[in-house]
C-alpha cells in the first residue's frame, strides 16, 4: 500500500529565507509524487509532480522537489520565501498506473514579515 | 474556463438527515474522484469513476455512504442517517485520464464543508 509522512506538521521561516517541506514516501510500485497546495478557502491547487522523468522537479511559483529513490524522500523547496506563500502544503503519491492519490497529513507553512 | 464545482459551499445537517453533495466536473474529464478531509487531515481518497463507471468504492466508510454519476458528468455523494464523524469537508477532483493514469493532473473544487450537530 502507499503513503507518505511528511515530517513537520508546521514550518515557520522568515520572509526571503529558503523554504524545505520534508516528504517520505512509501510505495510498491514505481510511484508518481506531487505536491499540492491549499490555501484557506481554496481548492487544492497542484504545484509539481514528479512521475519518472527528471528526478529534480521544478514546479509554480518558484517551487521544487527532488526525487530521492535511495532514502523514498520528495522534499520541497523554494529559494526564498514570499508571504503569499503561506499555506497548508501536502505531499500526494499515487502507484503507477493507479489515478486514487494517497495525501500526507500536511504541512502548514507560515512566513515570518 | 470554469474549473470544478461544488454545492452546496456549506451544509449544517441534523444527525439522522440525509444529505446530498454535487460535483460538477470540468466538461470533458473522464474522471472523477471524491475525497473526504477531516479537520487538521490531508483528504481521504473516498470513489472514483470512468464516464458513469464507478471504478472504486474501497474509501467508501460505511454503506450510508453512496456515490453516483449517472450520465457521467455531474456526480452526486449522498450520506445517509448522517451522524457527527461525518463531519468534514468533501472534495470533488476530475480529470481528463488520457493515456497512462500517472500523468493526469486531478482539479479540485472548492469542497463542500458538511457539518452534522
Amino acid at each position: 500500500a502507499q503513503s507518505v509522512t511528511q515530517l513537520d506538521s508546521h514550518v515557520s521561516v522568515s520572509e526571503g529565507t529558503p523554504v524545505l517541506l520534508r516528504c517520505n514516501y512509501s510505495s510498491s510500485y514505481s510511484p508518481s509524487l506531487f505536491w499540492y497546495v491549499q490555501h484557506p478557502n481554496k481548492g487544492l491547487q497542484l504545484l509539481l509532480k514528479y512521475t519518472s522523468a527528471a528526478t529534480l522537479v521544478k514546479g509554480i511559483n518558484g517551487f521544487e522537489a527532488e526525487f530521492k529513490k535511495s532514502e523514498t524522500s520528495f522534499h520541497l523547496t523554494k529559494p526564498s520565501a514570499h508571504m503569499s506563500d503561506a499555506a497548508e502544503y501536502f505531499c500526494v503519491v499515487s502507484d503507477f498506473g493507479n489515478e486514487k492519490l494517497t495525501f500526507g497529513t500536511g504541512t502548514r507553512l507560515t512566513i515570518i514579515p | 474556463g470554469a474549473g470544478v464545482s461544488q454545492s452546496p459551499r456549506y451544509k449544517v445537517a441534523k444527525r439522522g438527515q440525509d444529505v446530498a453533495l454535487r460535483c460538477d466536473p470540468i466538461s470533458g474529464h473522464v474522471s472523477l474522484f471524491w475525497y473526504q478531509q477531516a479537520l487538521g487531515q490531508g483528504p481521504e481518497f473516498l470513489t472514483y469513476f470512468q464516464n458513469e463507471a464507478q471504478l472504486d468504492k474501497s474509501g467508501l466508510p460505511s454503506d450510508r455512504f453512496f456515490a453516483e454519476r449517472p450520465e457521467g458528468s455531474v456526480s452526486t455523494l449522498k450520506i445517509q442517517r448522517t451522524q457527527q464523524e461525518d463531519s468534514a469537508v468533501y472534495l470533488c477532483a476530475s480529470s481528463l485520464n488520457f493515456g497512462d493514469p500517472s500523468y493526469n493532473e486531478q482539479f479540485f473544487g472548492p469542497g463542500t464543508r458538511l457539518t452534522v450537530l
